[in-house]
């Protein structure tokens, strides 16, 4: 398997709403990474996860809460969500390898997500 | 911090021309420089990189030039198809440091008209 999924592929919710945006690759990567990308603009990033460890926060708002229950699975909770949090996010791998080589990043097909 | 600047916003082209997308970081010690294609409600995909110790690289009617001195790189697509409109991103990777972090350039639309 060379992909990265992502469910669901679309996503209403109300801003008093908890939902879970789930990630998962069987590509044998250990860095995953969460990106929100609004129309027309480029990916912005959010959390990496490095071996299952939080190792990046972009000063994230707490009302999205990134989890990495194993190698395979990223999640993204959210819960009181704003209308200007509208957004198609990326989940995304790379193999995890440490060093100083820099990886290419594979990315999921997203979840559009709609805040009322 | 990296800053990554892309330009032209959006370029149209002729079904058959070349088409070319520039970009500039501020980050000399960045050393990875990827190019992803994203189509209309699709994930980007990668479509080639070039690090820093190589000026140049291509694959088939793609080529990437890198000019370190001047820390731009740009984007050339040789024989233009209509499935080639999509946006283009580039991105710089400063040095890994604890992790891996992309700086994504603004966007290019390329359209090509049969």
């Amino acid at each position: 398997d060379t992909e990265v999924t992502q469910t669901p592929k679309h996503l209403v919710m109300g801003m008093t709403n908890k939902k879970s945006l789930k990630c998962e690759q069987h590509m044998g990567h250990r860095a995953m990474y969460w990106y929100k990308q609004k129309a027309k603009k480029p990916p912005e990033l959010m959390f990496v996860y490095s071996y299952e460890k939080l190792s990046i926060n972009e000063s994230v708002p707490s009302r999205f809460s990134p989890e990495c229950p194993n190698s395979s699975l990223l999640n993204l909770h959210l819960h009181a969500l704003q209308p200007e949090d509208s957004a198609l996010y990326l989940c995304a791998s790379s193999e995890g390898r440490g060093g100083m080589i820099q990886e290419t990043q594979y990315f999921g097909p997203g979840t559009r997500l709609l805040v009322l | 911090g990296e800053n990554v600047e892309q330009h032209p916003s959006t370029l149209s082209v002729q079904e058959g021309d070349s088409a070319v997308i520039k970009c500039t970081y501020s980050d000399s010690a960045s050393n990875y420089f990827p190019w992803y294609k994203q189509e209309l409600g699709k994930r980007p995909q990668l479509i080639i990189d070039i690090r820093s110790n190589v000026g140049e690289k291509k694959d088939q009617r793609i080529a990437v030039t890198l000019n370190k001195t001047a820390k731009h790189f740009s984007l050339h697509i040789t024989e233009t198809q209509p499935e080639d409109s999509a946006v283009y991103f580039c991105a710089a990777s400063p040095p890994r440091g604890a992790t891996n972090k992309l700086i994504f350039g603004t966007g290019t639309l390329l359209a090509v008209q049969p």
